[in-house]
């Protein structure tokens, strides 16, 4: 059971460039999430899908975009990268949206913007 | 911005010791949720607590949902070199919708 995956892992940018991340999970959650984690200022969201076909901001969603696809799949666009961008970006997945329930991470998207 | 207080932020511990850290809030939660992350790896779920007063063991872990609701606390218990990594609390408000999350305690072993 491979859980929530995404892609790439590791990933290069210049200023001004764009590009998606990609996320996936298998858990027939209901709900999934992008969080980005930069150092001393712990996990924080950039926007979520509580269900397929509904998508919201979180609280740092400015310079990104998102889809979600299908139940399965949740992507991350950063269309003009900027280096303040320069981060390490989790997806998550829960069964259930707000209010309660376990939010199930990735291992991660490692973005550095030059 | 950060409506969780985790402490301590980092500590040094000798192999076999006991560790606690807890996370505090002026908040009131329903949930709390308790992550471990290892270097260059996403957060692992270690714990999660549901009701106040509830006390859940995993392992040599033990978490506590305070009875007050505003506050949480993990031991472990007999530590080893694998323990190190980044532990992080979180919690769903009682009004909202979004996970908050603590700043992490790094935990860094004495072997």
């Amino acid at each position: 059971n491979a859980g929530v995956t995404q892609t790439p892992k590791f990933q290069v940018l210049k200023t001004g460039q764009s590009m998606t991340l990609q996320c996936a999970q298998d858990m027939n959650h209901n709900s999934m999430y992008w969080y980005r984690q930069d150092p001393g200022m712990g996990l924080r969201l950039i926007y979520y899908s509580a269900s397929e076909g509904t998508t919201d901001k979180g609280e740092v969603p400015n310079g990104y975009n998102v889809s979600r696809l299908n139940k399965r799949e949740f992507s991350l666009r950063l269309e003009s990268a900027a280096p303040s961008q320069t981060s390490v970006y989790f997806c998550a997945s829960s069964e259930f949206g707000w209010g309660g329930g376990e939010q199930y991470f990735g291992p991660g998207t490692r973005l550095t913007v030059t | 911005g950060q409506q969780l207080n985790q402490s301590p932020q980092s500590m040094f511990i000798q192999e076999g010791e006991d560790v606690s850290m807890n996370c505090t809030s002026s908040s009131i939660f329903n949930t709390w949720l308790w992550y471990k992350q290892d270097p260059g790896e996403g957060p692992v779920l270690l714990i999660a607590l549901y009701k106040a007063g509830e006390l859940t063991s995993n392992g040599r872990l033990t978490a506590q949902f305070g009875i007050t609701r505003k506050d949480s606390f993990l031991n472990i218990s007999a530590s080893i070199p694998s323990d190190v990594g980044i532990y992080f609390c979180a919690g769903h408000l009682e009004y909202g919708n979004k996970l908050v999350f603590g700043a992490g305690t790094i935990l860094r072993v004495k072997s």
